[in-house]
């Protein structure tokens, strides 16, 4: 089946430095939903992105869809202890595939 | 609004031993679907169902059962436990609407020793 790749698996940061993640298929998806997990917490969804190239803005946060609608990127400016959970991709409507996420750690 | 209730939240099973992890909606979603979580494997999807009578396999099926007879309940049945099948696991609905979200129940963290 269509897997959807993230990468990196896991990133450390010191607090005020910023933070990218990555996901790629090797196929063209129809859209691409971002999520955050808290440690210990559920999957909550973030925002979702469905044109060629599109990008939108939650604060400091910086979604992007590719050209070829193969991949997608997170970035977040300036990261903060608040930030700290692991970020993950997905696409579908109903039947989601998700990626194997980023975790997220962000050092004061 | 409690949106999607899972229960129980923790759970320890011994090898053999069946159980049933509820998964229950208050959104009227069509869509419900059970996936676990597995250290570095991210989310895979168990089961899922389009509607009331309607269910159908996803990506890991072996060794669970689901069925839906109303809209607001989807439970996952383990027939027979086994400690492959620790990991935590998460119930999710949406609308059905095109490109909607994924809502979350809160997970169930299984240990089968």
């Amino acid at each position: 089946g269509q897997q959807v790749m993230q990468i990196p698996q896991y990133q450390h940061v010191q607090e005020g430095e910023d933070f990218t993640t990555y996901c790629n298929s090797s196929t063209t998806l129809s859209n691409i939903q971002w999520y955050k997990q808290r440690p210990g917490g559920h999957p909550v969804f973030l925002i979702q992105l469905v044109k060629s190239g599109e990008v939108k803005k939650q604060k400091r946060l910086t979604f992007q869809f590719g050209e070829a609608k193969k991949n997608s990127s997170l970035h977040i400016t300036a990261t903060q202890t608040t930030d700290v959970g692991t970020y993950v991709c997905a696409w579908g409507t109903y039947k989601y595939i998700f990626g194997t996420g980023t975790r997220l750690k962000v050092l004061a | 609004n409690a949106g999607v209730t899972q229960t129980p939240k923790f759970q320890v099973l011994k090898t053999g031993q069946s159980m049933t992890l509820q998964c229950a909606q208050d959104m009227n979603h069509e869509y419900m679907s059970w996936y676990r979580q597995d250290p570095g494997m991210g989310l895979r999807l168990i089961h899922y169902s389009v509607g009331a009578g309607i269910t159908d396999q996803g990506e890991v099926p072996n060794g669970y059962n689901v069925s839906r007879s109303t809209t607001e309940d989807f439970p996952l049945r383990l027939l027979s436990a086994a400690p492959s099948q620790t990991s935590v696991y998460f119930c999710a609905s949406s609308s059905g609407d095109r490109y909607t979200e994924a809502f979350f129940g809160q997970g169930t963290r299984l240990t089968v020793v």
